[in-house]
This record gives C-alpha cells, structure tokens and sequence, in this order.
C-alpha cells in the first residue's frame, strides 16, 4: 500500500513565475492538507480539501490555491512567486473515519525561489 | 490565536541516555496533543498523541503526558539509541486526529555511540 506521494521531488523557479504541486493521498483517504516548512522552522498550514473543495485555510495569501480531483489527489499552485516560498511544501491525508484516522504525510516537494 | 513552544535544540545525547524534550502550549479549550518525528530526507510520521488532561500517549518507548495544569506535553524516553536521532515536532489540534495542526519549530536530536 503506498502512502502519501508527491511530486516533484525538487523544484527551482525563479522571482515571479507560478509554480504547481501534486499530491497523491495514502489508499482510502479522502482529505488533504498542505503545508509549507521554512528551512529551521515547523510545517504551517495552509489549506485542507475535502470533496473537492477548500474546508480550511490558515494565514497564507490568495497567491496560494488549490485544488481536489475526484480521485481524491491534490495540486497546491502558487503565483508570482516570491524570494521567501522558499521552503518544503508537505502533503498530508487522512481517512474517512474521523473517529480514528490520524493524517499521515508525503516526504514533501523542496521549492527553491532565485 | 494557538501556538506551540519547545525546547531549542540541537540536542545530542550519548547511547542509552534519558531524553527529554520540552513543549508547552498556548490554546483555548481542550486540544489534542501530538509529536511527530522527521527522519533526513523524509516526512513527518505521527509518534505519539494525547486526546484529553492526564492521557499518556506512548510508542516505540517514546512516552508523553498531557498537562492541562501546566499546559505542556514533554517528550520523554528512558534509553536512547542512535536510530533515534531526528527532528521531534510538537504539535496541536483542535480535531482529535490532526486535521489542522499548528506546530513547533522542531528539536533536533542527535544520538552518538
């Protein structure tokens, strides 16, 4: 069974430009959330989708969106990309079982922004 | 709003040394509880976690206590191994299984022979 996987492992964009990240949830689970980790710091929320719509948003700006497919898979996009996106973006999915399911996360995309 | 403070790190320990790490939290109510673990080049993966005052969440030897009192949550392990060095997250949630959580900067552990 796989779990969480994201892609691309690595990515460089410059100043300015859109960037788009994918995420397959682990088998059976229905929700995903995102996460941007600075270098030295911990995960930040981002956002949570759950039928293919936005639940949850923490303090991040409109230039971060997203989206669910049917299948359950999750894109992050990012726009006009600034110096300090720079970070390790996580996936992280749950279960239907809100009782029981703890999220399990991807090993995430590094997003370097010259 | 929530945060979660810990100890600052690095930490290095020898072989079969007491670990602790310290986190203390700031949150209305009654969150859950939880650490987590990152191994170099990977992701987070659930440690342990505690749901209400007084729970005790344990795994792989690694053990936490919830402290409403004291609202703190310590990691704590009686021997440690070199395996075992990694970047502890601290973390909470106002859903019992993480759905949004808000986490700390990380302790880095490092465990030498």
């Amino acid at each position: 069974d796989a779990g969480v996987t994201q892609s691309p492992t690595h990515l460089i964009k410059t100043r300015g430009q859109q960037v788009t990240l994918r995420c397959s949830p682990k088998s059976g689970h229905d929700t995903v959330s995102w996460y941007q980790q600075a270098l030295g710091q911990g995960p930040q929320f981002i956002f949570q989708y759950y039928e293919e719509e936005e639940r949850q948003r923490g303090n991040f700006p409109d230039r971060f969106s997203g989206h669910q497919f049917p299948n359950y898979s999750s894109e992050l996009n990012v726009n006009a990309l600034l110096l300090g996106d720079s970070a390790l973006y996580l996936c992280a999915s749950r279960g239907r079982d809100r009782r029981t399911d703890t999220q399990y996360f991807g090993p995430g995309t590094r997003l370097t922004v010259l | 709003g929530d945060s979660v403070t810990q100890m600052e790190g690095p930490v290095t320990l020898s072989e079969e040394a007491f670990l602790t790490i310290n986190c203390t939290y700031t949150a209305t109510g009654y969150p859950s509880l939880f650490w987590y673990v990152q191994y170099p080049g990977e992701g987070l993966q659930l440690l342990l976690k505690a749901t209400k005052a007084d729970d005790k969440g344990s795994n792989k030897g690694f053990e936490a206590t919830y402290r409403k009192e004291t609202t703190s949550f310590h990691l704590e392990k009686g021997s440690v191994q070199v395996s075992d060095s990694a970047v502890y997250f601290c973390a909470l949630s106002r859903d019992t299984n993480a759905g949004k959580s808000t986490f700390g900067d990380g302790t880095t552990l490092t465990v030498k022979p």
